[in-house]
């Protein structure tokens, strides 16, 4: 299977510690999403990569958020100090064409 | 951000019948999305619309562009089981790079 990977898919951490996420995108696929999602709600957008370069971040990333695709390959994306707030999904997407994205399967965060 | 406005918010029909749902949003897109999503899965990409006006299929659905570029719709046939899961549309303007996404619609399917 070639598609979005996203790992861990579950994550339970106390409060207050800092957890991180991978994606690795479809091989061929120049750009990468991350979204967060919350029971009830569709998928919100929290960052976004062409290559190795961020360029657009939402007001929803917070300082304790930061996300990073150091080599156009994989992505990371990491949370300090994590509040009871960040317990969603993250998930991970990416496409080739601007105007269509791909998902991977999702990493669930509860914190307790 | 921006959240589109999908309904119906939940479904439950018989199986064998038709369903429609629809999305709506107050600004205009260049790419209409649609998903459906499993629970404890990711969004899986069912249909992609490019163009106002235009109509595309995959098997039972089927997806209209709106001519007003702020509404999309999503009609499935013949319903079975496995159709049950969150319907999402997800909308992206032309030189944007966010996609925005709507709140689901979800469907039961009752055998």
């Amino acid at each position: 299977d070639t598609g979005v990977s996203q790992d861990p898919r579950h994550k339970i951490t106390k409060r207050g510690q800092n957890v991180t996420f991978r994606c690795d995108p479809i091989s061929e696929h120049n750009r990468l999403y991350w979204y967060r999602q919350t029971l009830g709600q569709g998928p919100e957008f929290l960052t976004y990569f062409q290559n190795e370069a961020q360029l657009e971040k939402s007001r929803l990333l917070s300082d304790r958020f930061s996300a990073e695709r150091p080599k156009g390959s994989f992505s990371t994306l990491e949370i300090q100090r994590t509040e009871q707030g960040d317990s969603a999904m993250y998930l991970c997407a990416s496409s080739l064409l601007r105007n269509t994205i791909y998902f991977g399967e999702g990493s669930w965060l509860t914190v307790v | 951000g921006q959240q589109l406005n999908q309904s119906p918010q939940s479904m439950f029909i018989q199986e064998g019948e038709d369903v429609s749902m629809n999305c709506t949003s107050s600004s205009i897109f260049n790419t209409w999305l649609w998903y459906k999503q499993d629970p404890g899965e990711g969004p899986v990409l069912l249909i992609a619309l490019y163009k106002a006006g235009e109509l595309t299929s995959n098997g039972r659905l089927t997806a209209q562009f709106g001519i007003t570029r702020k509404d999309s719709f999503l009609n499935i046939s013949a319903s079975i089981p496995s159709d049950v899961g969150i319907y999402f549309c997800a909308g992206v303007y032309y030189a944007g790079n966010q996609f925005y996404f709507g709140t689901g619609t979800s469907l039961t399917v009752i055998p």
